[in-house]
C-alpha cells in the first residue's frame, strides 16, 4: 500500500525556517517525481514545488521560488522541503504527493500544519 | 502561468441529479487535465486523469470530458458521498495550477 507521511509542521515566527518531511513506502520511491502542495486554512490547493526521481530536475511556483527548497534522499525513501524567509501567508496544511508518471498526483499524504505568526 | 477557471464556485443539487462542473485553462493543456475530490480533513483524491480516465477504483458514475482548453467533470447521479469539494488541476506545464475549486452542496 503507497503511504506517504508528512511531518515537521509547527508554528514559526515571520522570518523563520522549517524543514518537512515526507517518509514514502509501498512503492519504488527512486522512480517517481514527487511534489509539495499546500492549501491555506479555507482555500484552495497551491502546488508549490517538484523534483525528478534522480533530483535532476527541480521546479518551484513563483510564491515559494529562493525561500523554499525541495530536495530527495532515495536511500531513506523520504522527500523535504526546507522553507526560509517564512511569511504570515505561507500558513498552511503541507501535503507531499506523487506523480504518476509524471503526470497527475496520484497519492498525497495527510499534510503537515505550519503556521507562521508572531 | 496557465489558469485555470472553475464552474461554478458553488453548486447546490439534490441526490440523484446529474451535475457538471466546468474548468477551463488560459491556453491549451492538450489532455493533461486530472480531477480530484477533497473532503473536509481529508486530503485531495484523484477521479480523472489525462482529462478522461476514470481512476481505478472510482465509481463509473463520475466521467471526465474535453480537450484544449475546456474540461468538464460529469457525475450521472450524485450520491450521498458525492457532496465534496471538486478541483480541476492541470499538468501539462510548470508551474502546475489548479482551479479554485467547486464546492457541491447538498439542496
Amino acid at each position: 500500500e503507497v503511504q506517504l507521511v508528512e511531518s515537521g509542521g509547527g508554528l514559526v515566527q515571520p522570518g523563520g525556517s522549517l524543514r518537512l518531511s515526507c517518509a514514502a513506502s509501498g512503492f519504488a520511491f527512486s522512480r517517481f517525481t514527487m511534489n509539495w502542495v499546500r492549501q491555506a486554512p479555507g482555500k484552495g490547493l497551491e502546488w508549490l514545488s517538484c523534483i525528478t526521481s534522480g533530483s535532476g530536475t527541480i521546479y518551484y511556483a513563483d510564491s515559494v521560488r529562493g525561500r523554499f527548497t525541495i530536495s530527495r534522499d532515495n536511500a531513506e525513501n523520504s522527500l523535504y522541503l526546507q522553507m526560509d524567509s517564512l511569511r504570515p501567508e505561507d500558513t498552511a496544511l503541507y501535503y507531499c504527493a506523487r506523480s504518476r508518471l509524471g503526470s497527475d498526483l496520484d497519492y498525497w499524504g495527510q499534510g503537515t500544519l505550519l503556521t507562521v505568526s508572531s | 502561468d496557465i489558469q485555470m477557471t472553475q464552474s461554478p464556485s458553488t453548486l447546490s443539487a439534490s441526490i440523484g441529479d446529474r451535475v457538471t462542473i466546468t474548468c477551463r485553462a488560459s491556453q491549451s493543456i492538450n489532455n493533461w487535465l486530472a480531477w480530484y475530490q477533497q473532503k473536509p480533513g481529508k486530503a485531495p483524491k484523484v477521479l480523472i486523469y489525462q482529462a478522461s480516465t476514470l481512476e481505478n477504483g472510482v465509481p463509473s458514475r463520475f466521467s471526465g470530458s474535453g480537450s484544449g482548453t475546456e474540461f468538464t467533470l460529469t457525475i450521472s447521479s450524485l450520491q450521498p458521498d458525492d457532496f465534496a469539494t471538486y478541483y480541476c488541476h492541470q499538468y501539462d506545464s510548470y508551474p502546475y495550477t489548479f482551479g479554485l475549486g467547486t464546492k457541491l452542496e447538498i439542496k
